[in-house]
């Protein structure tokens, strides 16, 4: 079982929705989890980046820790074309040394 | 500021052969790690080093090595190249040691044939 598990979709949306994406980690060691989006045949950018557990918002998006539970979550709102993109989660800890991702899920935001 | 530079960008070899893949990092950036991203899959950490010492390494043999020099450009080494080798290859570099915040490049995407 991989320590990340990211929702594969692909997912489909009409412009304007607000989009949920999602991932599970086994690791209890994690403290740092990151969200980035990757672009076909281009490198990941970083979008959001969270500290242990709470909300942090910026824009249009949103980045949830639940370390109880072990549960993180990237919501976008009012959802552009241009968000089309592959989503990736990832996460470390202090003594890591590396980033864990998932898998990724694949995002279309229709016009 | 200038962003993270890897080079080449595509690149064709056959079975047993070494490639070497370069990276330049963000201006300021200290700390310089290495991913490989099969396709449909995230990308997996190969090693990562800061001040050019290796202070972490994945699941790769040691036929994949690397080199950061001490204007922090590095480069990742692949010998005896191996069909499962094919994939992008990405650099990221990070202002500090952790790691944790990656910026990546746009990758150097690596065919065996």
């Amino acid at each position: 079982q991989k320590e990340v598990e990211q929702d594969p979709g692909p997912l489909s949306v009409p412009e304007g929705a607000i989009v949920s994406l999602n991932c599970t980690y086994s690791n209890s060691a994690f403290q740092y989890f990151m969200w980035y989006r990757q672009y076909s045949r281009k490198g990941p950018e970083l979008l959001m980046y969270t500290y242990s557990s709470g909300n942090k918002e910026d824009g249009r998006f949103t980045a949830q820790v639940d370390k109880s539970s072990k549960y993180i979550s990237l919501f976008i709102r009012d959802s552009q074309p241009s968000d089309s993109a592959t989503y990736l989660c990832a996460m470390t800890h202090t003594n890591a040394g590396k980033s864990t991702f998932g898998d990724g899920t694949t995002l279309t935001v229709k016009p | 500021e200038t962003g993270v530079t890897q080079s080449p960008t595509h690149l064709i070899k056959t079975r047993g052969q070494q490639v070497t893949l370069r990276c330049s990092s963000q201006s300021g950036h200290n700390t310089v790690s290495w991913y490989q991203q099969a396709l449909g899959q995230g990308p997996q950490f190969i090693f990562q080093y800061y001040r050019e010492e290796e202070n972490g390494r994945g699941n790769f043999p040691p036929r994949f090595s690397g080199l950061q020099f001490p204007n922090y450009s590095s480069e990742l080494n692949v010998n005896a190249l191996e069909l499962d080798d094919s994939a992008l290859y990405l650099c990221a570099s990070s202002p500090d040691p952790l790691g944790e915040k990656l910026f990546f490049g746009s990758g150097t995407q690596l065919s065996v044939l």
